[in-house]
């Protein structure tokens, strides 16, 4: 079956502009995750969905990043008015419930010029 | 505040010689422990899972409550368990805590 499936998979952009990145989860999992993996650096966690409840964004290192989650399936992370500092590989994973293994996707690579 | 730690950022063995990637958690109660590892150029991906107390690959990892440890052994590395390997504890409230990994290079 189908994974987690992120796209783009590659986006390079200017400071200053917006970005969407998508993840498309396995079907059925209602738990959905975003991280972020600088080089060198490990797993940075941003949000967490489960299914309608209301989303921990405890993560988001500033007001320039939100995400969300439509149907309780495709979530869109958007950086807002990007800085050099954003450059890092945004990863998204899905599970079928809390505590369960997450599944994770290839991830987006995002540079800032 | 519910740390991870895995001590070491690079780990460096001879293939054959014995591995042991260290993870220690700050956790009250009783965590869902997983271990992560990171193929190059392939995704992030499960290794194994405590409750499952498989072993995957010739890979174990013993819970140590009294220690709050969870470290990862493997006898006899192989060249390709080089990667990058990803501690996890995982609790109701702590779903998305993971160590800031150590990358493994088993050298022939």
């Amino acid at each position: 079956g189908a994974g987690v499936s992120q796209s783009p998979s590659n986006k390079v952009t200017e400071k200053g502009k917006d970005v969407e990145l998508r993840c498309d989860p396995i079907s059925g999992h209602t738990a959905l995750y975003w991280y972020r993996q600088s080089l060198g650096q490990g797993l940075e966690f941003l949000i967490y969905f489960q299914g309608n409840s209301a989303p921990d964004k405890s993560g988001l290192p500033s007001d320039r990043f939100s995400a969300e989650r439509t149907g309780g399936s495709v979530s869109t992370l958007t950086i807002q008015r990007t800085q050099q500092e954003d450059s890092a590989v945004y990863l998204c994973a899905s599970s079928l419930d809390v505590n369960q293994p997450q599944h994770f996707g290839d991830g987006t690579r995002l540079s800032i010029l | 505040a519910q740390r991870v730690t895995q001590p070491e950022k690079l780990l460096s063995v001879f293939k054959g010689a014995p591995v042991e990637l260290k993870c220690n958690y700050s956790y009250s109660g009783s965590p869902e422990l997983f271990w992560y590892v990171q193929y190059s150029r392939q995704r992030l991906q499960l290794l194994l899972r405590h409750i499952s107390r498989e072993s995957i690959k010739g890979f174990t990892a013993d819970l140590n409550k009294g220690e709050t440890s969870f470290h990862l052994k493997k006898p006899f590395a192989q060249e390709e368990d080089s990667a990058m390997y990803y501690c996890a504890p995982t609790s109701g409230t702590y779903k998305y805590i993971f160590g800031t990994g150590t990358r493994l290079k088993v050298l022939a």
